[in-house]
């Protein structure tokens, strides 16, 4: 039962452009999200976060947003840079439970 | 302050044999939780300790074990080892505050292969 999906494997843009990363889940008692950026042989760095509370979440580059009817998250990052090529992953939580993780998504930033 | 150290890094092993890996938390941290990454199917949760507790665990088989110890340091634990288990395991540490949901901070992994 995968109750974080991360439907696209890969996604590839060009320097400078727009990334939109997005994440579904069916877990309607999730209250907390998160996204991760993981560099091949290295473990998952922390990205930015957004409570159920709200809809949307920005740190420079990146902004996170919550639709919460449609079960949707999304992550954008504007201007995308060459450092931005890794693989995302989703996450979500409910109260102090595990965290649970999506498939990930390969980002490729074109020059 | 340090972050989440795991050992080894790498580890090659063949089928039937065990293996233990090791990780020690952020200076603080009183949870530590242990996920299997392999390509395409995301991190897999095994197991959450807190305070030498196992106090979360997904679905894997008993063949995958772990502990904690008083200082929060974690061991994991694989028996019997088969060609699925090839995979990065990754131990990630937390303050584990009461009821409230937190980001967790993860280690380098440890890259076991199986034979």
């Amino acid at each position: 039962d995968q109750q974080v999906k991360q439907n696209s494997p890969s996604l590839s843009v060009q320097e400078g452009r727009i990334s939109i990363l997005n994440c579904d889940y069916t877990n309607s008692m999730f209250d907390y999200f998160l996204w991760y950026k993981k560099y091949p042989a290295e473990g998952p760095t922390f990205l930015i976060s957004i409570s159920s509370i709200k809809d949307k979440n920005e740190d420079g580059r990146f902004t996170v947003f919550l639709n919460k009817s449609a079960k949707h998250l999304s992550l954008h990052i504007v201007p995308s840079q060459p450092g931005d090529s890794a693989v995302y992953f989703c996450a979500a939580s409910a109260g102090a439970q595990k965290l649970v993780f999506g498939q990930g998504t390969r980002l490729t930033i074109n020059p | 302050k340090a972050g989440v150290t795991q050992t080894p890094r790498y580890l090659i092993k063949t089928r039937g044999q065990q293996v233990t890996l090791s990780c020690s938390p952020i200076s603080g941290h009183r949870s530590v939780s242990w996920y299997q990454q392999t390509p395409g199917q995301g991190l897999q949760f095994l197991f959450e300790y807190f305070s030498e507790t196992q106090r979360n665990k997904g679905n894997f088989p008993g063949r995958f074990s772990g502990r904690q110890f008083s200082n929060s340091r974690s061991e994991m634990n694989v028996s019997t080892l088969e060609l699925g288990d090839s995979a990065l395991y990754l131990c990630a540490s937390s303050l584990a505050l009461s009821g409230v949901s937190e980001k967790l901070f993860f280690g380098s992994g440890t890259q076991l292969s199986v034979l």
